[in-house]
């Protein structure tokens, strides 16, 4: 059974860079059926897909994120890497990861980490 | 960007009922859609995907149906354990969309 599980800072400064990680149990990073995303949700609303990550390093965000992210994967550490930059209190959201199956659908999912931008 | 948009924004029905949501893209989306269910404090969980096959453990009282542009998540005998807001996502345009969510209440 594969998990996911986030990690990171609860809580960011303005103007600062978010940084999560998604380790993975139950199955490896490396596997190239597999693409791995992030997706996050503000409180009381609905989802948003932020962008994927494959093993070989390529990845590909959403353009509404405005260059601001980058996705990285540790082979290594079975991990795969979240940084948003310059947030604000609109990026405030439980963010996800999740196994993205051949770029289309979310088929296992973190149980989420809530991160709030405020000073 | 392809937007998803869902009906109704909330269902009520009896536990045995049948509930019936919709979702809708602005541009044809082929049979590339899924389906996912989040109950209170949990994390999505994947129903339906390629508009009408269940996921791995679910129900056989849920089920998708619909291409293009139009598509249903029907569940036949609403049960309690069905709480929650159910959201569609069209995988087959860049980038990867989300419906906002119809949430389904038990009378």
């Amino acid at each position: 059974q594969v998990q996911l599980q986030e990690s990171g800072p609860g809580l960011v400064n303005p103007s600062q860079t978010l940084s999560l990680t998604c380790t993975v149990s139950g199955g490896s990073v490396n596997s190239g059926d597999y693409y791995w995303s992030w997706i996050r949700q503000p409180p009381g609303k609905g989802l948003e897909w932020i962008g994927y990550i494959y093993y070989s390093g390529n990845s590909y965000s959403n353009p509404s994120l405005e260059n601001r992210v980058t996705i990285s994967v540790d082979t290594s550490k079975n991990h795969f890497s979240l940084k948003l930059k310059s947030v604000t209190a609109a990026d405030t959201a439980v963010y996800y990861c999740a196994r993205d199956l051949d770029q289309s659908f979310f088929d296992y999912w973190g149980q989420g980490t809530l991160v709030t931008v405020s000073s | 960007e392809t937007v998803m948009t869902q009906s109704p924004p909330t269902l009520s029905a009896f536990p045995g009922e049948r509930a019936t949501l919709s979702c809708r893209a602005s541009q044809s989306i082929n049979s590339n859609l899924a389906w996912y269910q989040q109950k209170p404090g949990q994390a999505p969980r994947l129903v339906i995907y390629g508009a009408f096959t269940r996921a791995t453990g679910v129900p056989a009282r849920f089920s998708g149906d619909g291409s293009g542009t139009e598509f249903t998540l029907t569940i036949s005998s609403l049960q309690s354990e069905d709480l929650a807001v159910y959201y569609c996502q069209q995988y087959n345009f860049w980038p990867r969309t989300f419906g906002p969510g119809t949430k389904v209440e038990i009378k």
